[in-house]
């Protein structure tokens, strides 16, 4: 099946920095790209969609400001969370929808942890 | 009306059994059903999917029913394994448009 490459699994960082988060299709072109939050637990909570060449479209209560989404290419989408606090703690995940079949895959996630 | 709800919340099965997780949903205009397999620490993976037009489809020990009239799909999962104990998730979208996912089954099969 596709694969969708998440990177990295795991990052800790200290309160105000920021995170860059990377999700590539490997083997597939990706127009859309979606990106995820997820608490323990829980269901999956959409955060944004973004299409390549063009701004990335924000969830409700989603600070688009707080995390930025770059989707440069057909097969990159970056999720960037600026100035992280503790709050921001959570599994971050993505995924791509395969423009031939439609089918949407996801990345194994990103476990962000704000001290 | 983008709503999927889904359940039961948590299920135990003994090995060798069937596991059914059901989801329904509100919105007609939702034409592609999938269902997602998950552990944990990782990201969702694609287990079947289903369109409106087709009342079942089976992938090897995983089926999905799917009723329209009644807005309604299952999962059912036959001759559990140990290996299928995973939260799994229901979803629905219009083909190109995002995901609405249902909030989740924890399955745990017991030997």
């Amino acid at each position: 099946g596709a694969v969708v490459s998440q990177h990295p699994s795991r990052v800790i960082c200290k309160s105000g920095t920021s995170v860059k988060i990377e999700c590539r299709s490997l083997d597939f072109q990706a127009t859309t790209m979606f990106w995820y939050r997820q608490f323990p637990k829980k269901s999956l909570m959409l955060m944004a969609t973004s299409n390549e060449g063009s701004k990335a479209t924000y969830e409700q209560g989603v600070e688009k400001d707080k995390f930025l989404i770059n989707h440069a290419s057909l097969t990159l989408s970056t999720l960037t969370v600026t100035s992280a606090h503790p709050e921001d703690s959570s599994f971050y995940i993505c995924s791509a929808r395969d423009g031939g079949g439609g089918k949407l895959f996801f990345g194994s996630g990103t476990q962000l942890s704000v001290l | 009306q983008q709503q999927v709800k889904q359940s039961p919340q948590s299920l135990i099965v003994q090995k060798g059994g069937i596991s059914i997780i059901n989801c329904a949903y509100e919105n007609t205009a939702f034409d592609y059903f999938p269902w997602y397999q998950q552990f944990p620490g990782k990201g969702p993976a694609l287990l079947i999917a289903i369109r409106p037009d087709v009342s079942e489809k089976k992938e090897g020990r995983f089926t999905i029913s799917f009723n329209k009239s009644a807005k309604q799909f299952s999962l059912h999962i036959m001759d559990s394994q140990p290996g299928d104990s995973a939260t799994y998730f229901c979803a629905a979208s219009m083909y190109t448009d995002k995901l609405i996912f249902g909030t989740g089954t924890r399955l745990q099969v017991f030997p």
